[in-house]
């Protein structure tokens, strides 16, 4: 099994230009999201994505940030225009579903991340 | 919104002492799972704690949940250079419309001297 790949690893660009960041995350895997880590935090969430609906975006600045997730599967995630604290790693990760018991059907896989860095 | 504080930021060991990372949610929690981040990789879960007041093993790892569901903690006893990196705890919340949001600690940096 892959796992969840990320593309690309690493993108710089100078600020006010775009990127997309591209997600393929574990066969099977219903749940997919989006979170933004910067250097020596947590993971923060961006979106929360259950199956191709988008059911927690509440932590996504919507004005420059975007994403979608065509036929449930694989997502993007579009910056434009990026500013220079927009720098950081975006990790995409996927799961079962979201389950409340110890089925672990809410367990996280995460990719390796595309690491950010705005000039 | 909910939130969820690690203590300490940083730990600095020599090889063959233990170590304690503790974890504290603002909100009850319907379960905590544990992470584990080398430097310059990605996240990678380690466990999943679901009842209150449950322990569980894995090797020299103790993770304990508690009894009021809003705290838990790890323990490594007798650490290796292989232990190093970042431990998170993540927070499920109980429900509301937070339901499924799974949200982080700040994580706990552990460095080991050999």
């Amino acid at each position: 099994e892959a796992g969840v790949v990320q593309s690309p690893r690493y993108k710089i660009i100078e600020k006010k230009q775009p990127v997309a960041f591209w997600c393929n995350p574990i066969s099977g895997h219903n749940t997919l999201y989006w979170y933004l880590q910067n250097l020596g935090q947590g993971p923060e969430l961006l979106i929360r994505y259950e199956n191709e609906e988008a059911v927690d975006d509440s932590q996504l600045p919507k004005d420059r940030f975007s994403a979608e997730r065509l036929k449930g599967v694989d997502s993007t995630l579009k910056i434009q225009p990026a500013e220079l604290g927009d720098s950081a790693v975006y990790l995409c990760a996927s799961s079962l579903g979201v389950g409340r018991g110890p089925s672990g059907a809410n367990v996280l896989t995460f990719g390796a991340g595309s690491r950010l860095t705005v000039l | 919104g909910q939130q969820v504080m690690q203590i300490p930021q940083y730990q600095h060991v020599q090889e063959g002492e233990d170590f304690t990372t503790y974890c504290n949610s603002s909100t009850t929690l319907s379960n905590i799972q544990w992470y584990k981040q080398r430097p310059g990789g990605h996240p990678v879960f380690l466990i999943q704690l679901v009842k209150s007041g449950e322990v569980k093993k894995q090797k020299r790892l103790t993770f304990q949940f508690g009894e009021a569901k809003k705290n838990s903690s790890l323990h490594i006893t007798a650490t290796q250079t292989t232990d190093v990196g970042t431990y998170f705890c993540a927070g499920n919340n109980a429900g509301g419309t937070s339901y499924g949001k799974l949200t982080f600690g700040q994580g706990t940096i552990l460095t080991v001297h050999p």
